[in-house]
């Protein structure tokens, strides 16, 4: 059973407008949000994370939104740049003693195009 | 900055080998985790220490064991290689406590013929 879902395998955007990337997870224990990037051949990059006492947390271009009741969350990149072109991991983590654990999403391929 | 490298990039072993892929972390973190990615699945989890010489399986285990004799190492063994493990192999470590950011190695391509 899938407890974090990425619905959309890949997204097409055009430079300079925003991605909106989304995440639902079925866990009401998990209390703590995280986005990866990943390019190919490379380990994933830890982005931004969300604890679930917030409904946004921003940093820069990364904002990451989080509708608890919904049990949505998403990631938003404005402006949007070629570089940003890469997999995009969500993953949640529970509260309590398995927090270190992290269940990810099968990731969106987001692709930024000139 | 976290640095977590692995001890190769690229892999080829043949069926039936035994395969170590060595992981070390130079930020004195507790927890250290095992993944392994395929297309379409994902991150899976195939086993992960929170100390010294203390494993838990993870998600996926079947076929692997790991190894932590020293804080900074973490390695994983493939007993008896099979086709069905070739995939990206990627290591990953974090701080015990509220923070539970992990921080990734560059991954291994281990391709079994």
């Amino acid at each position: 059973d899938q407890q974090v879902k990425q619905n959309s395998p890949s997204l097409s955007v055009q430079e300079g407008r925003i991605s909106i990337l989304n995440c639902d997870y079925t866990n009401s224990m998990f209390d703590y949000f995280l986005w990866y990037k990943k390019y190919p051949a490379e380990g994933p990059t830890f982005l931004i994370s969300i604890s679930s006492i917030k409904d946004k947390n921003e940093d820069g271009r990364f904002t990451v939104f989080l509708n608890k009741s919904a049990k949505h969350l998403s990631l938003h990149i404005v402006p949007s740049q070629p570089g940003d072109s890469a997999v995009y991991f969500c993953a949640a983590s529970e509260s309590g003693g398995s927090n270190y654990k992290l269940t990810f999403g099968k990731g969106t391929l987001l692709t930024v195009n000139p | 900055d976290v640095k977590v490298t692995q001890s190769s990039r690229y892999l080829v072993k043949r069926t039936g080998e035994k395969v170590f892929l060595e992981c070390v972390q130079d930020m004195d973190h507790e927890n250290m985790f095992w993944y392994r990615q395929d297309p379409g699945l994902g991150l899976r989890l195939i086993y992960f220490s929170y100390d010294v010489k203390m494993k838990e399986k993870g998600d996926i285990p079947e076929g692997y064991s790991v190894s932590r004799e020293k804080k900074e190492r973490f390695s994983l063994i493939l007993e008896s290689a099979s086709t069905n493990q070739t995939s990206m192999y990627l290591c990953a470590s974090s701080l015990y406590g509220s923070r539970r950011e992990q921080y990734f190695g560059p991954g291994t391509r281990l391709t079994v013929t």
